[in-house]
């Protein structure tokens, strides 16, 4: 069956620093992966998604990240974290053949510092 | 969420007593989903839904049943709530079980406290 994982439930950053958000992924067929943004008291909005096509993949509000195989990675970038960046990060993760249903990560709070 | 609204947004039920929870959507979206959020463990999928009147169990189905007679509505049901059962309850909607067109779409939750 296929998981991520996401090291770690919290994360600071200055803003104007750069945004590092980590996710490894575990599946025995290839997968597509999902970032998703849940700001407070709302529901999760999509931020982007990898589908096999360009392993480099540009999401809303200047977020990317890129499918590395090799590394079983999907780490989510951003060059210069915002205040309003300040929300809980979940990566997902969904493969053909197996479930194929939505898994996704413990999340991973993002707090930005003036 | 725009398409998607859940109903109540927040409750607050007795231990023992039954409460459904409901999701409604305007989309036509084959695919619905229901999911608990609890801190520490993201969001698992208690039950879904892949047409009128199929649905199937997640991993997290136990003291849960749901309910889907039309394409816009899907039913969450605590047939007799526990406080295990206090937790933030979304539900989702997508044209794909795999989501790889748009992913999967949001409602803006339930909060559910079980005193």
């Amino acid at each position: 069956a296929q998981s991520v994982t996401q090291l770690g439930s919290h994360v600071s950053v200055s803003e104007g620093a750069l945004v590092l958000l980590r996710c490894n992924y575990s599946s025995s067929v290839p997968p597509y992966l999902f970032w998703y943004v849940q700001y407070p008291n709302q529901g999760l909005q999509l931020l982007l998604k990898y589908t096999s096509a360009a392993t480099l993949v540009k999401g809303i509000n200047g977020f990317e990240a890129e499918f590395k195989k090799s590394e079983t990675s999907f780490h989510l970038t951003k060059p210069s974290a915002h205040m309003s960046d300040a929300a809980e990060y979940f990566c997902a993760v969904t493969t053909k053949g197996g479930s194929e249903k939505l898994v996704f990560g413990k999340g991973m709070k993002l707090t930005v510092n003036p | 969420d725009a398409g998607i609204t859940q109903s109540p947004r927040h409750k607050v039920t007795e231990t023992g007593t039954p409460v459904t929870l409901r999701c409604h959507q305007t989309e036509n979206h084959r695919y619905m989903y229901w999911y608990r959020q609890d801190p520490g463990h993201g969001l698992r999928l208690i039950h879904y839904s892949y047409g009128v009147k199929d649905t199937d169990k997640g991993e997290v189905s136990d003291g849960y049943s749901v309910s889907r007679s039309k394409t816009e509505d899907f039913l969450l049901t605590l047939e007799s709530a526990t406080s295990s059962q206090t937790s933030v309850y979304f539900c989702a909607i997508s044209e794909s079980l795999r989501g790889n067109n748009y992913g999967y779409t949001f409602g803006s939750g339930t909060r559910l406290t079980v005193v």
